[in-house]
């Protein structure tokens, strides 16, 4: 029974397309986020959610936008995609601050 | 400076050998720290938490010294299957900040 899963695994798609990555989590976690790890496997924080509130946005493109219908999913929308946005993407939650973080197990978007 | 740095290693050590990382932190990533494991293609896995006190999980050892600012895991008896990329976390505010990695691998 998986905790944090998402689909698609992998996504393959043209510049300038649209695609969405879903994420869902039934561990009853208030907090979801979105990391990018990019080549350099250097995981970076786009966004978070609490209880389907926005808290973290680090200066992601507005191309991003992420949304969350309630607490146990948080979706991935990327408008006019760019070759420099192919990265493994992995959505992750914790029940809070400091609380264990616990991850899907990525889509890997490739931008051609 | 970074808020969590680690060095990328690779570190290759003979099985059963002693290994031990270090990890240094800002004080703006400080309220709680972590060590996650992540293997090849696939989603990073807690390892461990890191408390003050020090603490052991089976082959496993976590310091936190807040004086110098570091964080250490050592790892006695590597095996095999230890092989893998270590992932140091601070927290900040809601956020977890992760180190670059360090990369362990255990050799035959």
């Amino acid at each position: 029974d998986t905790a944090v899963s998402q689909t698609p695994k992998y996504l393959v798609t043209q510049m300038g397309n649209d695609k969405s990555i879903k994420c869902e989590q039934n561990l009853g976690h208030d907090t979801m986020y979105w990391y990018k790890q990019d080549s350099k496997k250097f995981l970076k924080i786009m966004f978070s959610y609490n209880n389907k509130e926005l808290i973290i946005n680090e200066t992601v493109p507005n191309r991003f936008s992420p949304k969350s219908p309630d607490k146990a999913h948080l979706n991935l929308h990327i408008n006019s995609l760019e070759l420099g946005d192919s990265a493994v993407y992995f959505c992750a939650s914790s029940q809070g601050p400091g609380e264990k973080l616990f991850f899907g197990s990525g889509t890997q978007l490739s931008v051609l | 400076r970074k808020e969590v740095e680690q060095d990328p290693g690779p570190f290759n050590v003979p099985e059963g050998a002693t290994v031990a990382f270090n990890c240094t932190y800002s004080n703006s990533a400080s309220q709680s720290f972590f060590w996650y494991r992540q293997d090849c293609r696939k989603e990073p896995k807690l390892l461990m938490s890191v408390y003050s006190s020090g603490n052991e999980d089976g082959r496993f050892t976590a310091q936190l010294n807040r004086a110098s600012q570091y964080i250490s895991l050592l790892i006695r008896d590597s095996k095999l299957s230890d092989s893998a990329t270590y992932l140091c976390v601070g927290v900040r505010g809601q956020n977890f900040v992760f180190g670059p990695g360090t990369r362990l691998s255990v050799l035959p």
